[in-house]
C-alpha cells in the first residue's frame, strides 16, 4: 500500500471556524491532490500540487486553500468552514511518468460542519 | 470540459457471473487515460485498471478487463466470475493534466450468493 496518511480521520467543527486537513506521504511522489466526495457527485478535485510550492485550483476550489512547503506534506485549509463543506475529503498522490500514473488515495477524512 | 457518465446507479449480479459496468467519456484531448476505481463500504479508493487512449489492446488485470471502444467513447469495466467481495461502489475516471482525475458518479454493485 502507498504510504499516505490523512489527519485527522474524523472532525466535527462549527460554522465559521478555520480547519486544516493534513496529507502526509512517504512515497516521494511529486504530485498531490485533494478531492471531496459527496453523495451523487462522485469525487471532485479541489486543489492539486505539482511540486513544492506549486499548486493549482481544481473544479471546486472556492472556500479552500492549500499549501505545500515540503514534498511529503500537502495541507488543505477551510478558512471559514460552512455546512456545504461537510464532506469526505481524500488526499491522493501520483508519480507521473510511470507506466500507469495511477493515483493512490489516502483513507479519507470525514468532516462535519455544524 | 471533461465529463464522465456512468448511467447505472446500481447493478445486481449473482456470484460467479460476469457483469459489465458502463462508462462513457467526453474529451477533446487526443491523448488521455481512463481509470476504474473500487470503493468498498470501508471507504478506501482502490485502483483496478487503466487504459491509455493509444493502447491497441484492451487492458486486463486478473478478473477485470476494460472494454475500450474509442469511437464510441466508452470504457466499460467487465468483472468476470463475480465474488461477494466485489460488492462495492465503482468509479470510472478520466485523466487530465498532471494526472488529475474527473470522476463519474459511480455504480453500486451488489453481488448475491
Amino acid at each position: 500500500d502507498a504510504g499516505i496518511t490523512q489527519s485527522p480521520r474524523h472532525k466535527v467543527t462549527e460554522t465559521g471556524t478555520p480547519v486544516t486537513l493534513r496529507c502526509h506521504q512517504t512515497e516521494n511522489h511529486r504530485y498531490m491532490y485533494w478531492y471531496r466526495q459527496d453523495p451523487g457527485h462522485g469525487l471532485r478535485l479541489i486543489h492539486y500540487s505539482y511540486g513544492v510550492k506549486d499548486t493549482d485550483k481544481g473544479e471546486v476550489s472556492d472556500g479552500y486553500s492549500v499549501s505545500r512547503s515540503k514534498t511529503e506534506d500537502f495541507l488543505l485549509t477551510l478558512e471559514s468552514a460552512t455546512s456545504s463543506q461537510t464532506s469526505v475529503y481524500f488526499c491522493a498522490i501520483s508519480d507521473m511518468g510511470r507506466t500507469n500514473t495511477e493515483a493512490f488515495f489516502g483513507q479519507g477524512t470525514r468532516l462535519t460542519v455544524v | 470540459a471533461q465529463k464522465i457518465t456512468q448511467t447505472q446507479p446500481g447493478m445486481f449480479v449473482q456470484e460467479k457471473e460476469a457483469v459489465t459496468l458502463d462508462c462513457t467519456y467526453d474529451t477533446s484531448d487526443q491523448s488521455y487515460g481512463l481509470f476504474w476505481y473500487k470503493q468498498p463500504s470501508s471507504g478506501e479508493m482502490i485502483f483496478l485498471i487503466y487504459q491509455g487512449s493509444y493502447d491497441e489492446q484492451n487492458a486486463t488485470e486478473g478478473r477485470y478487463s476494460l472494454n475500450f471502444q474509442k469511437a464510441r467513447k466508452s470504457a466499460n469495466l467487465v468483472i468476470s466470475a463475480s465474488q461477494l467481495g466485489d460488492s462495492a461502489m465503482y468509479f470510472c475516471a478520466n485523466e487530465k493534466g498532471y494526472s488529475t482525475l474527473t470522476f463519474g458518479k459511480g455504480t453500486m454493485l451488489l453481488v448475491s450468493p
